[in-house]
């Protein structure tokens, strides 16, 4: 089992719309959570950071972790063109220089 | 720009042909740390640094790579006699550690190697 799950994808949705992206992990050792975003051929971008269970809300962006699920989701409102990218999630507590990465889910919002 | 950079963005070489990327972290980050993603996949841990110490390595990094960082300042990483399955985006991050969990990684817009 990988530590981390994440679906792949695509998701293709109308602007405007509310985007779901999720993972789940099996370490309950994590305590740190992350989301990048990649654009295409790019590096990725630190997104959102959270620490614990909880939701933390940056403009259009909303992080939610779960620990007692293992699930952690990224909520995008009134998404954008620009929003077009692939999201990884990411997770850090076991070891401080390890981060377990997510695949990465592959987004494009349609004008 | 201060964040991280990488060089080149770009690289085509043949079959057995050494290659060397180069990192330039964000100035005031002690921390260093080398990725590599292929398509459709997340990063995999390769090495890291702290200052110019390099402190872990993961098993995905066989005798034919190696990865410097003189003085605490950039690093190189260098693939000796690359093969085909060296083709993959090569990323660098650089953090500002304290020796706790939870670190912010911050990445470049990476380097992608294509061997022929």
């Amino acid at each position: 089992q990988k530590e981390v799950e994440q679906d792949p994808g695509p998701l293709s949705v109308p602007e405007g719309a509310i985007v779901s992206l999720n993972c789940t992990y099996s370490n309950s050792a994590f305590q740190y959570f992350m989301w990048y975003r990649q654009y295409s051929r790019k590096g990725p971008e630190l997104l959102m950071y959270t620490y614990s269970s909880g939701n933390k809300e940056d403009g259009r962006f909303t992080a939610q972790v779960d620990k007692s699920s293992k699930y952690i989701s990224l909520f995008i409102r009134d998404s954008q063109p620009s929003d077009s990218a692939t999201y990884l999630c990411a997770m850090n507590g076991e070891v401080w220089y390890q981060f377990y990465f997510g695949t990465g889910t592959s987004l494009t919002v349609i004008p | 720009d201060t964040g991280v950079s990488q060089n080149p963005r770009h690289k085509i070489t043949k079959r057995g042909q050494n290659v060397t990327f180069r990192c330039d972290p964000i100035s005031e980050h002690n921390r260093l740390y080398w990725y590599r993603q292929t398509l459709g996949q997340g990063p995999e841990f390769l090495t890291y640094f702290q200052n110019e110490a390099q402190l872990e390595k993961s098993r995905l990094l066989s005798d034919r790579f190696s990865a410097e960082r003189p003085k605490g300042s950039f690093s190189t990483l260098e693939i000796q006699r690359t093969e085909q399955g060296d083709s993959a985006m090569y990323l660098c991050a650089s953090s500002l550690g304290t020796g706790d969990l939870g670190e912010k990684l911050f990445f470049g817009s990476g380097t992608q190697l294509s061997v022929l």
